[in-house]
């Protein structure tokens, strides 16, 4: 059962323009999501979370908005640059933060010039 | 400071047989996951360690799967007679300090042949 979804596998945004990479979930009980990004070959890294007690995040060009009401969640970038190029999961933990993760399958992020 | 490092980096084995993938957590961290990704999926959780307690062991596919962690340490993921639907890349994560966040080793790429 996927509790986390990403439904678009893939996105292109040219330099300069906004990304914006969407998530959904299922499960009610959660109340705090993280993204990560991961580059061919690497581990994924922590790029921003949020917990449910807010609406927006913002960290430099990154900014997670939570739609409790919608189980949705998003993140923009911008502006987006060719290095942003990556794979962004979505991801929430069971119970308290310090569970395991359940992740979604990723959105491809590619930046063109 | 070194992050969380995984060891072989690849694995090519013959099917049937079995495979040790390692793991070493960033130093200090008591809780210790491993997760797989298989082919356009996302990452799916298999064990998850915390400090002494039984470790959490939900989401390992099979009994031919297992996993121990010495010394509060460095984990070792054990799979007995591998078959092709194991291939993946095995990642590990370590979180301490008392943060949220899970940090990711760059994983190891297993191939079944």
């Amino acid at each position: 059962d996927q509790q986390v979804k990403q439904n678009s596998p893939s996105l292109s945004v040219q330099e300069g323009r906004i990304s914006i990479l969407n998530c959904d979930y299922t499960n009610s009980m959660f109340d705090y999501f993280l993204w990560y990004k991961k580059y061919p070959a690497e581990g994924p890294t922590f790029l921003i979370s949020i917990s449910s007690i807010k609406d927006k995040n913002e960290d430099g060009k990154f900014t997670v908005f939570l739609n409790k009401s919608a189980k949705h969640l998003s993140l923009h970038i911008v502006p987006s640059q060719p290095g942003d190029s990556a794979v962004y999961f979505c991801a929430a933990p069971r119970g308290s933060t310090l569970g395991r993760l359940y992740f979604g399958r990723g959105t491809q992020l590619t930046v063109w010039p | 400071g070194a992050g969380v490092s995984q060891s072989p980096s690849n694995k090519v084995t013959e099917k049937g047989k079995d495979v040790e993938l390692r793991c070493d957590p960033i130093s200090g961290h008591t809780a210790l996951y491993w997760y797989r990704q298989s082919l356009g999926q996302g990452l799916e959780f298999l064990i998850y360690f915390q400090g002494n307690s039984a470790p959490d062991k939900s989401g390992l596919p099979s009994d031919r799967f297992s996993a121990e962690r010495t010394g509060g340490s460095v984990s070792t993921l054990t799979i007995q007679r591998t078959q092709q639907e194991d291939s993946a890349v095995y990642l590990c994560a370590s979180r301490g300090g008392g943060g949220d966040t899970q940090y990711f080793g760059p994983g190891t790429r297993l191939t079944v042949l």
